[in-house]
Formats: structure tokens, C-alpha cells, sequence
């Protein structure tokens, strides 16, 4: 089955530091697109980071960047100058096939950050 | 823009019990879908849909019911609630094209408990 590795339940990191969270995926897909999620204690989902498989560059959104490894199927998300505000569950998600001329989108179990200040 | 909403997003429920689970999104986007969130489980996919009258099941789709008759609105319905579906649920839509690259935009989530 193809799945979403999330092997971190939980990281911690000090405000203005930098921290990584790993991801690995298994998708038979050769042309997608992976993401970063973000869920604060709202609850609300919140799109962090997309990365196009074909891209060889690594994808950033300011602090946010990626480590993409396409061969190694491993998409690590990297947060600089950590914030209180970036404390929060964070799920990475691959595409598990096509079905009706779409994808589905598998999620991780999540990585939950604590931000300390 | 409301982007998408849910409602309600508290429900209790008796086991048995049926209810729709509402979800509504103003962004003419053609695919929806439902994921449930349980502790240590991530998000898994319910069911799915491209476009008014084309569904299609997820990952975990039994005790669930779907139907699409406008672009707009995507409900889910529960059958005959059981415990094992207490969870949070979220809807998602997103545009069709670029390769499955269009980001998903999630409602607020609804918070069932079945008793």
C-alpha cells in the first residue's frame, strides 16, 4: 500500500532556532506534487509548502523551505527563525493514484511542534 | 469569500442516529472531499468527488454516504452513527489540473461524538 511516513510524533525547538521535519512517501506516480500542511490549535488546515516532483530546486515560502530527495522519496520540511506562532501539528501529503482523472492525496500520521520560548 | 464552510461543528449523536454532515465552498472548485482526523491517524480520505453527480470512495468510506448535485455543495451522511465515528471531519476542495498541484482548502471541521 502506498503510504506516508511521519517518523517524528513529536519535535521541539527553541524560538529563532531552525528545525526539520521528515517525511517519506511512496507514490508509483511520476509526474505530482508534494505538501506541507499546517494545523494550529484552531484546527484549521493551512497550506505551508507545495514541491513539484519534476523540479530539481527545492521549494520555499519564506522561513519554510523543503529537502526534496525524489530518488530517496523523502520530503523534509525545514522552519528558520522559529516563531511561537509556527507551533503547531504539521501532516505531509502525497498522491496516492489516479482515480476519476484525479489524485487522491494520502496524509501522514503528523509531527507535532512546540515552539519554546 | 467564504472559502469552505461546515456545519455543524459540534454534533453529538446517539448510536444509531443519522445525521448530514453539511459542506459548502464559493470557489467554483470541481473536486471535494471528505477526510476524517483520529489521534495519531492523520487525516484519511472518506470519500471524494470531480464534479456534480461523480463520487468515489476513499480510504475508510463504510457507514458513509455521498452525493454531489451542485458544485458547490458536497454532504456527508452518516448512515447509522457508531462510536467508531467519533472523529473530526474535514472538507476539501481544490481545483482540477496541474498534475494534482492545486492546493486543497479545508472547511473548519466539524467535531462528532457518537455515544
Amino acid at each position: 500500500a502506498q503510504t506516508v511516513t511521519q517518523s517524528q510524533p513529536e519535535m521541539s525547538v527553541q524560538e529563532a532556532e531552525t528545525v526539520t521535519l521528515s517525511c517519506t512517501y511512496d507514490t508509483s506516480e511520476s509526474d505530482y506534487y508534494l505538501f506541507w500542511y499546517k494545523q494550529p490549535p484552531s484546527r484549521q488546515m493551512i497550506l505551508v509548502i507545495r514541491q513539484e516532483a519534476y523540479k530539481q530546486q527545492n521549494a520555499t515560502e519564506n522561513r519554510f523551505s523543503v529537502n526534496f530527495q525524489k530518488a530517496a522519496k523523502s520530503f523534509s520540511l525545514k522552519i528558520s527563525d522559529s516563531q511561537l506562532g509556527d507551533a503547531a501539528m504539521y501532516f505531509c501529503a502525497s498522491p496516492r493514484g489516479r482515480t476519476s482523472g484525479t489524485y487522491k492525496y494520502i496524509f501522514g500520521t503528523g509531527t507535532r511542534l512546540k515552539v519554546l520560548a | 469569500n467564504a472559502g469552505v464552510t461546515q456545519t455543524p461543528k459540534f454534533q453529538v449523536l446517539k448510536t444509531g442516529q443519522s445525521m448530514t454532515l453539511q459542506c459548502a465552498q464559493d470557489m467554483n472548485h470541481e473536486y471535494m472531499s471528505w477526510y476524517r482526523q483520529d489521534p495519531g491517524m492523520g487525516l484519511r480520505l472518506i470519500h471524494y468527488s470531480v464534479g456534480a453527480g461523480i463520487t468515489d470512495q476513499g480510504e475508510v468510506p463504510n457507514g458513509y454516504n455521498v452525493s454531489r448535485s451542485t458544485t458547490e455543495d458536497f454532504p456527508l451522511r452518516l448512515l447509522s452513527a457508531a462510536p467508531s465515528q467519533t472523529s473530526v471531519y474535514f472538507c476539501a476542495s481544490r481545483a482540477p489540473g496541474l498534475a494534482g498541484g492545486r492546493p486543497q482548502y479545508f472547511g473548519p471541521g466539524t467535531r462528532l461524538t457518537v455515544l
